[in-house]
């Protein structure tokens, strides 16, 4: 298993452009999340799946914003009508859940996907 | 709301020195957890040690650990014999009982120099 992949590395992009990013999580990882990381800024959460089950999304995640996870395995999150102000790294970690107990549940990252719209 | 603040933007440390991070945190929850990652430049971000909230020991693995103050809501980061591959961002980290999203701070820059 080579970890978290996500596809592209780097995307540039007009504005009123529409993006999608691919997250290949670790697989039989149960648990995805979707962040994003401005310059200079720790990463600040946008959605988490079980499954595939979107649980949660967080108030940043605009109606511009749209992720899946149809198979419960790969995630996809949409960017429509991009602004400048989307422009960020888009982080993507997967975890297990294995059981109901509040355990910890460790997030592995992967390398990220750049954003840049001009 | 959980919010975690990290005050030192940059720190500098000389090889084999010894440096600490700070990092404060407020919230409500009793049961929780901190985390300390680390991000090296164009590299992805990795897990460096972690803390649950319920435990009173510090945490240790190998030449990191941290300084939990669960009074103060504190968690520093303390890095001996620094390595010039511990150069990177780090940021900490705060999850609730059940794991799942992570709240962030802002990071610290450490360079460590020869």
């Amino acid at each position: 298993d080579t970890g978290v992949s996500q596809d592209p590395r780097h995307k540039i992009t007009k504005r009123g452009q529409n993006v999608t990013f691919r997250c290949d999580p670790i697989s039989e990882h149960n648990r995805l999340y979707w962040y994003r990381q401005t310059l200079g800024q720790g990463p600040e959460f946008l959605t988490y799946f079980q499954n595939e089950a979107q649980l949660e999304k967080s108030r940043l995640l605009s109606d511009r914003f749209s992720a899946e996870r149809p198979k419960g395995s790969f995630s996809t999150l949409e960017i429509q009508r991009t602004e400048q102000g989307d422009s960020a790294m888009y982080l993507c970690a997967s975890s297990s859940m294995v059981s109901r107990t509040p355990e910890y549940n460790e997030q592995f990252f992967g390398p990220g996907t750049r954003l840049t719209v001009l | 709301a959980q919010t975690v603040t990290q005050s030192q933007p940059e720190m500098s440390v000389q090889e084999a020195e010894t440096v600490t991070l700070s990092c404060t945190y407020d919230t409500s929850e009793n049961n929780y957890y901190l985390f300390w990652y680390k991000q090296p430049p164009s590299r992805q971000m990795i897990l460096v040690i972690r803390q649950e909230a319920y435990k009173q020991q510090n945490a240790t693995e190998n030449r990191f650990s941290v300084n939990f103050q669960k009074a103060a809501k504190s968690f520093s980061l303390k890095i001996s014999d620094s390595q010039l591959g511990d150069t990177a961002m780090y940021f900490c980290a705060f999850g609730t009982g059940t794991a799942s999203k992570l709240t962030f701070g802002t990071g610290t820059r450490l360079q460590v120099t020869l």
